[in-house]
C-alpha cells in the first residue's frame, strides 16, 4: 500500500456520461496530481494541486476538471464521455512542489463503452 | 519540453540474468524517479534519484546529472520483475507549462522466463 488511496478501482460507463475519480493523497502530503495512461499517449500530466490551488496544468481537456478540498482528498471529473477516455488514470502525492518524490496511487481504469 | 528516452524498449530475460535499462534526458532536472509497472498496473517507486548512487536489493540506479543519464540495474532478476519500468524526470528551471509536470519516458518492457 502507497498510502495514496484512489477509487473506484474500475469504472464502466457510457459515452456521453459523467463520472468523478476520488484521490486521498499520502498524510502529509500537500500536492496532488493526476496522470491519464493511454496505450497510445503513454503517462500523461493533467494537472497539479497544491494545498488546495491549481498549481500546474497539463494536456488536460475542457471536459475535465479537478479540485482539492480542505481535507487534501481530490477529485478528476471528466463529463461528456468519449470512448477514447479510456485509460488509467493515476492520482500521486508528494510532500511539497519541488524536489520531492512523487508517489502513486493504484489507479481508477476507466472503460467508456 | 524536456524530452527522456529510455532503452531498450524491450528486454527478455532468463531468470538469474542481469540487466540495465537506460535513461537520457534533453535538459537539468530537479527530480528523476524510476518507477515499476507491475502486470496489474499499479506503478511502484523504485528510486528518487536526481543524482548520485542508490541501492535497494537487487536494484540499485546511478544517475549522472551532469550528463543527462540514469541507469537502473536489476541483479538476479526474477519473475516478478517482469512489468514496464519508467523513468520520470521534472524540470522547473524551464517554467512556464513545464513547471510541476513529471514527463515520463515511454519505458522499458521487462520480460523474466523462468
Amino acid at each position: 500500500d502507497s498510502g495514496v488511496t484512489q477509487t473506484p478501482k474500475h469504472l464502466i460507463t457510457a459515452t456521453g456520461q459523467r463520472v468523478t475519480l476520488r484521490c486521498s493523497p499520502r498524510s502529509g502530503d500537500l500536492s496532488v496530481y493526476w496522470y491519464q495512461q493511454s496505450l497510445d499517449q503513454g503517462l500523461q500530466f493533467l494537472i497539479q494541486y497544491y494545498n488546495g490551488e491549481e498549481r500546474a496544468k497539463g494536456n488536460i481537456l475542457e471536459r475535465f476538471s479537478a479540485q482539492q478540498f480542505p481535507d487534501l482528498h481530490s477529485e478528476l471529473n471528466l463529463s461528456s464521455l468519449e470512448l477514447g477516455d479510456s485509460a488509467l488514470y493515476f492520482c500521486a502525492s508528494s510532500p511539497q512542489w519541488v524536489n520531492y518524490g512523487y508517489t502513486f496511487g493504484s489507479g481508477t481504469r476507466l472503460t467508456v463503452v | 519540453g524536456i524530452q527522456v528516452e529510455q532503452s531498450p524498449p524491450d528486454l527478455i530475460l532468463q531468470e538469474g540474468a542481469n540487466s540495465t535499462l537506460r535513461c537520457n534526458f534533453s535538459d537539468s532536472v530537479n527530480n528523476l524517479q524510476w518507477f515499476h509497472q507491475n502486470p496489474w498496473g499499479q506503478l511502484i517507486n523504485l528510486f528518487y534519484i536526481p543524482s548520485g548512487t542508490k541501492q535497494n536489493g537487487r536494484l540499485s540506479a546511478t544517475t549522472v546529472a551532469t550528463e543527462r543519464y540514469s541507469l537502473l540495474y536489476i541483479s538476479s532478476s526474477q519473475t516478478t520483475d517482469s512489468g514496464v519500468y519508467f523513468c520520470a524526470v521534472r524540470n522547473d528551471y524551464a517554467g512556464g507549462t513545464s513547471y510541476g509536470k513529471l514527463t515520463f519516458g515511454q519505458g522499458t518492457i521487462l520480460t523474466v522466463h523462468p
